[in-house]
């Protein structure tokens, strides 16, 4: 099972739609985790922080499954400009005994006018 | 401060040759990674150091690839000799470890070995 498993996608979604994204992680042990935006030819960027009480910002909510290891990505009223990749990241200790985060490969999001 | 900053930010070399691409991480962070993105396999992690200790070089893809960090504020990641499979986006990342950590990317060396 790999560290960490996201959907590629594409979802193109139109404008306005309500769109989730899951995430599964294989490291019980994984202590924190993320969601990056990276757009087309650019650098990953932090979006969110991921709690287990789950969180909220703007039209963006992240959830936390302990039990289940996933993590979801809810993103309501979808922008054209929401259109990029979506990257599941989860902080734990590896195999050598360091903390490392561990990126999934990505899932595109295409929100179409 | 003005961010991770990477050169170059582009890079085409032939086969066989040596390719060396340059990190300089956020000043006061203590960890840095290499990252390498392709289509294929998405971001892989190639090494990471802590206050500049190599403490994790397991995605180092054979030893052809080398990585150094000889001071707090510069790093190195050197591939002898280059092959066309090498071809891909190199980030570097740098990093606090504490709650909330957030990493900061550079903009990425794009790779091409022809």
């Amino acid at each position: 099972r790999k560290e960490v498993e996201q959907d590629p996608g594409p979802f193109n979604v139109p404008e306005g739609a309500t769109v989730a994204f899951n995430c599964t992680y294989s490291n019980s042990a994984s202590q924190s985790f993320f969601w990056y935006r990276q757009d087309c030819r650019k650098e990953p960027k932090l979006l969110m922080s991921v709690y287990s009480s789950g969180n909220e910002d703007g039209r963006f909510t992240a959830q936390l499954n302990r039990a289940s290891q996933y993590i979801s990505l809810l993103i309501r009223d979808s922008k054209l400009s929401d259109s990029a990749t979506y990257l599941c990241v989860v902080n734990g200790v590896s195999g050598a005994g360091s903390y490392q985060l561990t990126f999934g490969k990505g899932t595109k999001l295409s929100v179409i006018p | 401060d003005a961010g991770v900053i990477q050169s170059p930010r582009h890079e085409v070399t032939e086969m066989g040759q040596e390719v060396t691409l340059r990190c300089k991480p956020i000043s006061g962070h203590n960890s840095l990674f290499w990252y390498r993105q392709t289509m294929m396999r998405g971001l892989e992690l190639l090494i990471y150091f802590n206050n500049n200790v190599p403490i994790d070089d397991s995605g180092m893809p054979e030893d052809r690839f080398s990585a150094k960090m000889p001071n707090a504020s510069f790093s190195t990641l050197k591939i002898q000799p280059s092959e066309p499979r090498d071809s891909a986006v190199y980030f570097c990342a740098s990093l606090t470890w504490g709650l909330g950590t957030e990493a900061f990317f550079g903009q990425g060396t794009r790779l091409t070995v022809v």
